[in-house]
């Protein structure tokens, strides 16, 4: 069976810095997907980025990144030059391949501190 | 206009009520979910149909019928519901059944359900 950790609750940033959320997962497949959802106050889901397990690149969307260590089973989101914004729930998931099952973990509450 | 559409927003209802939660996809998927997010648990899939044919139906209690009448529109129909069963109710759709590992969600803005 598949699990995701996150195991920081909440984090205050001052705006502009960078910030690292954490997300480990177990899975014994070789085939899987990454998954960075963020969850503003208004409720709705919004995919952010995503790392396939054979993906050799780290990958990169626009502020965001994602620090895969497959050895170590961790794929940490880094959230570069933060903004108020960003200010939300963020959700670490986990897919296998040919699963329905999108696999949560309980989320970081983020907050940008002016 | 948002992709996936959920409403109502809000929904306050006694444990003897019959109410339906509505959902909608604006993106031409072929498949949708039902995720229960409870506070400080991870979300929870609750049903998967696939071009209107349930796939999955991950243990739920038959107080929570799904319908799904068409690829576009879910629906979540509530009977005799519990005070545990106060959460916000998650709808997602995506081009297909997750048959790659990057097949991505994409979700609605929840109802925030509360049962007294």
């Amino acid at each position: 069976a598949q699990k995701i950790t996150q195991t920081q609750p909440g984090m205050f940033v001052q705006e502009k810095e960078a910030v690292t959320l954490d997300c480990t997962y177990d899975t014994s497949d070789q085939s899987y997907g990454l998954f960075w959802y963020k969850q503003p106050s208004s409720g709705e889901m919004i995919f952010l980025i995503y790392q396939g397990s054979y993906d050799e690149q780290n990958a990169t969307e626009g502020r965001y990144s994602l620090n895969f260590q497959k050895a170590r089973k961790s794929a940490n989101l880094v959230i570069s030059a933060s903004q108020l914004g960003d200010s939300a729930m963020y959700f670490c998931a986990m897919s296998l391949s040919g699963n329905e099952k999108l696999t949560f973990g309980t989320g970081t509450r983020l907050t940008i501190i002016p | 206009e948002t992709g996936v559409t959920q409403t109502p927003r809000h929904l306050v209802m006694g444990m003897t009520n019959k109410k339906s939660l509505k959902c909608e996809q604006h993106l031409g998927h072929n498949a949708m979910y039902w995720y229960k997010q409870s506070a400080k648990k991870p979300l929870e899939l609750m049903f998967v149909y696939s071009l209107e044919e349930r796939v999955e139906n991950n243990s739920v209690p038959s107080r929570f019928s799904p319908e799904c009448p068409n690829s576009s529109h879910l629906f979540l129909h509530l009977h005799t519901l519990q005070p545990e069963d106060s959460a916000l109710y998650l709808c997602a759709s995506s081009q297909d059944v997750r048959v790659s590992t990057n097949e991505k969600l994409f979700f609605g803005s929840g109802t925030q359900l509360s049962v007294l």
